[in-house]
């Protein structure tokens, strides 16, 4: 079985600009989450999507944002790029029903300058 | 004071050792509690899953939960240079709702 794939690894923008980061989850899992990893402030939970609902949110600005399409690919998009959005960001797939059971990505590693 | 607090190494070990890593944490209404393991590079792998209190083992791994004491520990027997990665404990307060908080994660090298 395929693991969760993260496209793309690696991501070079400017201040202001907007990116689009896409995650595709283990066949059959409905649950997509999405994170950030940064050195200072570790692993975040940015939100959760399920069934192409936004089931759970975390505690960032609204320039994040994502969606969930049918397939359960699952996309994020930062707008209005800045300094400290440079970032792993990593998204994680689970069948939805247990939590806490989840798979990662690789991650996207983006660097905003 | 963050709601987990995770002691960042780094921590060596000699191959063979038994390891012991820790986070404390405030919230009282975590109930979930998760290890992760990270090779640099590479998304966190789940390693440990437990649910309340009580202790769970899994070949080399044991995960312990101490709720009273809002302390949970992860050790690893028999160490390997293979086990030298990032570890991170997570935890969350329910399973209907899960937004889990982690640690900053802790370091660990296993030196031949």
């Amino acid at each position: 079985k395929a693991g969760v794939t993260q496209t793309p690894r690696y991501l070079i923008k400017t201040r202001g600009q907007q990116v689009t980061l896409s995650c595709s989850p283990i066949s059959g899992h409905r649950s997509v989450s999405w994170y950030q990893q940064t050195p200072g402030q570790g692993l975040q939970f940015l939100f959760e999507y399920f069934s192409e609902t936004q089931r759970n949110k975390g505690n960032f600005p609204g320039r994040f944002s994502g969606r969930q399409f049918s397939n359960s690919r699952s996309e994020m998009n930062v707008s209005t790029l800045e300094l400290g959005d440079s970032a792993l960001y990593l998204c994680a797939s689970s069948s939805g029903t247990s939590y806490n059971e989840q798979f990662f990505g690789p991650g996207t590693r983006l660097t905003v300058l | 004071q963050k709601e987990v607090e995770q002691d960042p190494g780094p921590l060596s070990v000699p191959e063979g050792a038994i390891v012991s890593l820790n986070c404390t944490y405030s919230n009282s209404a975590f109930q979930y509690f998760m290890w992760y393991r990270q090779y640099s590079r590479k998304g966190p792998e789940l390693l440990m899953y437990t649910y309340s209190s009580g202790n769970k083992e899994d070949g080399r791994f044991t995960a312990q939960v101490d709720k009273s004491s809002k302390y949970i520990s992860l050790f690893i027997r028999d160490s390997q240079p293979s086990d030298s990665a990032t570890y991170l404990c997570a935890m969350s307060a329910s399973g209907g709702s899960y937004i889990p908080t982690f640690g900053r994660g802790t370091s660990l090298i296993v030196h031949p």
